[in-house]
């Protein structure tokens, strides 16, 4: 257990609408990731941080904003919600495994299953 | 051509069967290398970690084939509880892995009937 918790688990929402979604962990962890998951595609990283303040896109940025003003949350923000964004988002946190970044993999927050009518 | 590739499956096995997975990586210089599991609606989970030639916890084993680029997952004496999707997981030992970048196969599903 990484100590990751998301919110909302579950939105549904109508297209044109903001919805923001919230990651927040609590071992202080540097990093953290925004993935969407859909079937036939896997796990696709949206945005990414490396820091407070410090974010950078992944391959399915469009559409989406982040912003981490605090070490423990991290926001995924869609600007005006549509359809093809519906999808399960998953927040993960990065985790050394040995000692160098070699080892390092991920560990996931419990997922937002989003809806967007 | 994607970093990492995996059979789709579906595998469906009896109870005690053996059920091998194969991912293949096309970044050479790839160091380690994971194993996920993720059972229906929920988030991923690591199960196995492996860098150098292989790893093995109880009835998995995980072994890797740097020449062929590949990893392989071995479950032996299958349960019905080991019924989820198993992702391939790639640190590319790449700028990205600086910054904490994995690669994801899409995942083999595997069902475990009585």
């Amino acid at each position: 257990d990484a100590g990751i918790t998301q919110s909302p688990r579950h939105k549904v929402t109508e297209t044109g609408t903001p919805v923001t979604l919230r990651c927040h962990q609590t071992e202080n962890h540097r990093y953290m990731y925004w993935y969407r998951q859909d079937p036939g595609h896997g796990l696709r990283l949206i945005h990414y941080s490396y820091g407070v303040k410090d974010t950078d896109k992944g391959e399915v940025s469009d559409g989406y904003s982040v912003s981490r003003s605090k070490t423990e949350d991290f926001l995924l923000t869609l600007e005006s919600a549509t359809s093809s964004q519906t999808s399960v988002y998953f927040c993960a946190i990065r985790k050394g495994l040995a000692g160098d970044y070699y080892t390092d993999t991920q560990y996931f927050g419990p997922g937002t299953r989003l809806t967007v009518l | 051509r994607k970093e990492v590739e995996q059979d789709p499956g579906p595998f469906n096995v009896p109870e005690g069967a053996t059920v091998a997975f194969n991912c293949t990586y096309s970044n050479s210089a790839s160091q380690s290398f994971f194993w996920y599991r993720q059972d229906c609606r929920k988030e991923p989970k690591l199960l196995m970690s492996v860098y150098s030639s292989g790893n093995e916890d109880g009835r998995f084993t995980a072994q890797l084939n740097r020449a062929s680029q590949y990893i392989s997952l071995l479950i032996r004496d299958s349960k019905l509880s080991d019924s989820a999707t198993y992702l391939c997981v790639v640190n590319p030992a790449d700028r990205g892995s600086t910054l904490g970048r994995l690669y994801f196969g899409r995942g083999t599903q595997l069902t475990v009937w009585p």
